[in-house]
């Protein structure tokens, strides 16, 4: 079965400095993609960034990228020049075939908090 | 685009009671799911369907229906409310490809069960 672990249920950080969240998982698939959501008190589920297992390169958008470590099963999140909006709910995700359809796990989240 | 739609945003249910949420997209997205998000558990697959006419059971199906008569609407049917159904309430589509794009999310269903 696949299972995601977020081991920080919270974390702050100043504004305009680095933050790095935690993600593990685990699966038995060779192919597989893994996700940072985002959700702000709006409730929305933003899409951050994704990263192809079968990629060595690490995902980047902006100000977001992710170190993804394969053997290690970690796929942790960097953000970078912290600002006020990026205090939010932070998911990690996988998604992967099992039984022949496609399936999205979550880890439980991190709450981050942007401080001014 | 509207993208993938939710309705009602609230609802509020007496335990017993019956309702559909609905949800409905116009990307033409084969596979659609609904989740439901409870404090400190994440997001929970409660159904998924691939195609019309198909659906499964993801983590949490018991006290939840779905049907999928059309690729646009995928209805969430709870048939006698109880407080455990209590939490917000997402549902999600996607394209089912060779290289499977990310879900889309709607905006969430907030029911509160008394």
């Amino acid at each position: 079965a696949q299972t995601v672990t977020q081991s920080q249920p919270e974390m702050s950080v100043q504004e305009a400095e680095t933050v790095t969240l935690s993600c593990t998982y685990d699966t038995s698939e060779s192919n597989y993609y893994l996700f940072w959501y985002k959700q702000p008190p709006s409730r929305q589920m933003i899409l951050v960034i994704r990263q192809e297992a079968y990629k060595q390169q690490n995902a980047t958008e902006n100000r977001f990228s992710v170190n993804f470590q394969k053997a290690a099963k970690s796929f942790s999140l960097k953000i970078s020049d912290s600002q006020l909006g990026d205090t939010a709910m932070y998911f990690c995700a996988q998604k992967g075939r099992q039984g022949g359809s496609e399936k999205l796990v979550f880890g439980k989240g991190t709450k981050l908090t942007v401080n001014p | 685009n509207a993208g993938v739609t939710q309705t009602p945003k609230f609802q509020v249910l007496k335990t017993g009671q019956s309702m559909t949420l609905q949800c409905a997209q116009d990307m033409n997205h084969e596979y659609m799911s609904w989740y439901r998000q409870d404090p400190g558990m994440g997001l929970r697959l409660i159904h998924y369907s691939v195609g019309a006419g198909i659906t499964d059971q993801g983590e949490v199906p018991n006290g939840y229906n779905v049907s999928r008569s059309t690729t646009e609407d995928f209805p969430l049917r709870l048939l006698s409310a109880a407080p455990s159904q209590t939490s917000v309430y997402f549902c999600a589509s996607s394209k089912m490809d060779r290289d499977p794009l990310e879900q889309y999310f709607g905006p969430g269903t907030r029911l509160t069960v008394t």
